[in-house]
């Protein structure tokens, strides 16, 4: 039973454009929400957060949107750049600092 | 400043043999998580040390593994005996406890294990 959900398991976008990740929790409980970036072979890295507080935070070329209301986050990449291409997992913590992982989106920035 | 460490990269055991991953985390951050991913899906949580405490375990999946972190600075995943579902990438991560912490993982390069 996921709490954690990403149901596009990879997405596709032109260089320059637009990169909308989606994910969807079920537990009311977190209260943090993070995106990480992941590479081949490497680590997750971090990449930027909201607390439950919130609705919108940005940085950068980054934007993350939380609508509590339908327990749902975006990440919003703008614009895409060839980099950008990797594997990105959203996560929730819950009190106590239990973080859970969602399946992870894999972006492809096509130049 | 070094980051998360993990050794060994990768592991090639045959199954009902023995392996023991390590991670070093980064200096000074108390709380290490042990987390582990199976073919391309999410990242599972399997444990949580505060220090030398384990603050939550309830992701290990049985008794065969086996988590350790004396002295509350390196910590060792073992398990004994594998089985073919134990392969996977086995991610380690630190963060800072108390005020500072932003909620923020680091995470290590993952130790991969193949369980033939």
């Amino acid at each position: 039973d996921q709490q954690v959900k990403q149901n596009s398991p990879s997405l596709s976008v032109q260089e320059g454009r637009i990169s909308i990740l989606n994910c969807d929790y079920t537990n009311s409980m977190f209260d943090y929400f993070l995106w990480y970036k992941k590479y081949p072979a490497e680590g997750p890295t971090f990449l930027i957060s909201i607390s439950s507080i919130k609705d919108k935070n940005e940085d950068g070329r980054f934007t993350v949107f939380l609508n509590k209301s339908a327990k749902h986050l975006s990440l919003h990449i703008v614009p895409s750049q060839p980099g950008d291409s990797a594997v990105y997992f959203c996560a929730a913590r819950e009190r106590g600092q239990n973080f859970v992982f969602g399946p992870g989106t894999r972006l492809s920035v096509l130049p | 400043e070094a980051g998360v460490t993990q050794f060994p990269s990768h592991s090639v055991i045959e199954k009902g043999q023995t392996v023991t991953l390590r991670c070093d985390p980064i200096s000074g951050h108390d709380n290490l998580y042990w987390y582990r991913r199976v073919m391309g899906k999410e990242i599972k949580f399997l444990l949580h040390f505060v220090k030398e405490s384990k603050q939550d375990e309830s992701g290990m999946p049985n008794n065969r593994f086996l988590a350790e972190r004396t002295g509350g600075t390196y910590s060792t995943l073992k398990v004994q005996p594998a089985e073919l579902e134990d392969s996977g990438v086995y991610f380690c991560a630190s963060s800072l406890l108390g005020g500072k912490n932003t909620g923020e993982l680091f995470f290590g390069e993952g130790s991969r294990l193949t369980v033939l």
